[in-house]
């Protein structure tokens, strides 16, 4: 069964700080998506990463896959109270499945 | 557009008694999945559906049935509720493929008492 391991579970940070989480695994991935979850409603995809050592930005996020494909991290620059959510990593293992394997992921708070 | 529609928001059932949580989907995706949620342990894959006609498992299965006869629906049964199936149950669809993007209905929260 393979696994994804996410840190920090919690983060609580102020307004105007940076902050990165991490997504790990022992196994390889063929692609990594994050969602992030606000209070009340489902999980909404914010971005796939596909390419080992692929950087993709979204703003003030930036996501990172592993050269070997067995983790990623999410940073966010200058949080903004907005930024507050549950953010979950899930993973594709390439097998031909459609099943993702999700994070338990972090849960963010940014105070102003 | 509605994307993925699950209902009810709420329910409240009591220990043995079964149900049936709905979720349609208007996107024309392929695969469909339930998920529950619990604190500290992310979201279970529960069943899913490559397509009309076919089901499998997932990885907390035991208490619940699925079917898949049209594309849109894909109904989640609880046959005899149980306290421990008290959670926030998600319903997912995608266009299918290795890796395709999930997009989540807005939950079903169950309390069995």
């Amino acid at each position: 069964t393979q696994l994804l391991e996410q840190s920090p579970q919690f983060l609580s940070i102020q307004e105007g700080e940076n902050l990165t989480v991490y997504c790990n695994s022992s196994s390889v991935f063929s692609s990594l998506q994050w969602y992030r979850q606000e209070p009340g409603e489902g999980p909404v995809l914010l971005v796939t990463v596909v390419t080992g050592g692929e950087v993709k930005k979204l703003k003030r996020l930036t996501f990172q896959f592993g050269d070997a494909r067995k983790d990623s991290s999410l940073h966010i620059t200058a949080a903004q109270p907005g930024d507050t959510g549950l953010y979950l990593c899930a993973g594709a293992d390439g097998g031909g499945s459609e099943k993702l394997v999700f994070g338990k992921g972090t849960k963010l708070t940014v105070n102003p | 557009n509605a994307g993925v529609t699950q209902t009810p928001k709420f329910q409240v059932l009591k220990t043995g008694q079964s149900m049936t949580l709905q979720c349609a989907q208007d996107m024309n995706h392929e695969y469909m999945s339930w998920y529950r949620q619990d604190p500290g342990m992310g979201l279970r894959l529960i069943h899913y559906s490559v397509g009309a006609g076919i089901t499998d498992q997932g990885e907390v299965p035991n208490g619940y049935n699925v079917s898949r006869s049209t594309t849109e629906d894909f109904p989640l049964r609880l046959l005899s509720a149980a306290p421990s199936q008290t959670s926030v149950y998600f319903c997912a669809s995608s266009y299918g493929g290795t890796g395709s993007p999930l997009h989540f209905g807005n939950g079903t929260r169950l309390t069995v008492t």
